[in-house]
């Protein structure tokens, strides 16, 4: 069965350092990937995916992501994070299940950022 | 403004007081999704619909009901709701054609408590 595994539940980092959290899927195929942030009392906003093709996408907000096939991971990473970035990201693969285009998240990872 | 609005936003009930969260997006999109947030467990797709009149169950379908009787509506109800359905509710919405089916557009949100 396909899964998604958000290793870090939270991760502290000082204001203007980098940031990496760590996403690994389990799929048989070539899996279609996200990143989705949700800040404190919204929704999820999407950052940004990956379908096929260059393996280091962008997304919004200064964020970028890269696809491992080898490592069967998709990290999210910010060269230098602002106390705006505090919110709690989720990784996700997507798979088409009958007529559903399902989404499978990881658990989340809770990012707090130093002043 | 493009948007996936859901109400109410915060509910508490009792068990067995049916009751209804309503969404609706203005996108005119064909597909629209429920989903369920619990720490640790990430999101869990209750019910999909690919279109007017289509719905179909996800992962985690047992004690609700939905209903799409026009494109915009997508209303999650809970005939007898139970303690065990105390979650935060999340709507979403998608073109639903290809690899765009994928890129969901979230609700803020509704948190629901049963005692």
């Amino acid at each position: 069965a396909q899964s998604v595994t958000q290793p870090d539940i939270h991760i502290t980092v000082s204001e203007g350092a980098s940031l990496e959290l760590r996403c690994n899927y389990s799929y048989g195929a070539t899996p279609y990937l996200f990143w989705y942030v949700q800040s404190p009392g919204q929704g999820l906003q999407l950052l940004l995916k990956y379908f096929s093709g260059d393996t280091l996408v962008q997304g919004i907000k200064g964020f970028e992501a890269e696809f491992k096939r080898s490592q069967s991971s998709f990290n999210l990473r910010k060269p230098s994070v602002h106390w705006s970035d505090a919110a709690e990201y989720f990784c996700a693969v997507g798979r088409r299940m009958d007529s559903s285009y399902k989404l499978i998240f990881g658990s989340g990872t809770r990012l707090l950022v130093r002043p | 403004e493009a948007q996936v609005t859901q109400n109410p936003r915060y509910l508490i009930t009792v068990t067995g007081k049916k009751l209804t969260v309503t969404c609706s997006q203005n996108m005119n999109h064909e597909y629209m999704s429920w989903y369920r947030q619990d720490p640790g467990l990430g999101l869990r797709q209750i019910y999909y619909s690919m279109n007017v009149e289509v719905t179909d169950k996800g992962d985690v379908p047992e004690g609700y009901k939905v209903s799409r009787k026009e494109k915009r509506n997508f209303p999650l109800i809970l005939e007898s709701p139970s303690p065990n359905q105390t979650s935060l509710y999340f709507c979403a919405s998608s073109p639903g054609e290809g690899l765009a089916g994928y890129e969901q557009y979230f609700g803020p949100g509704t948190r629901l408590t049963v005692t």
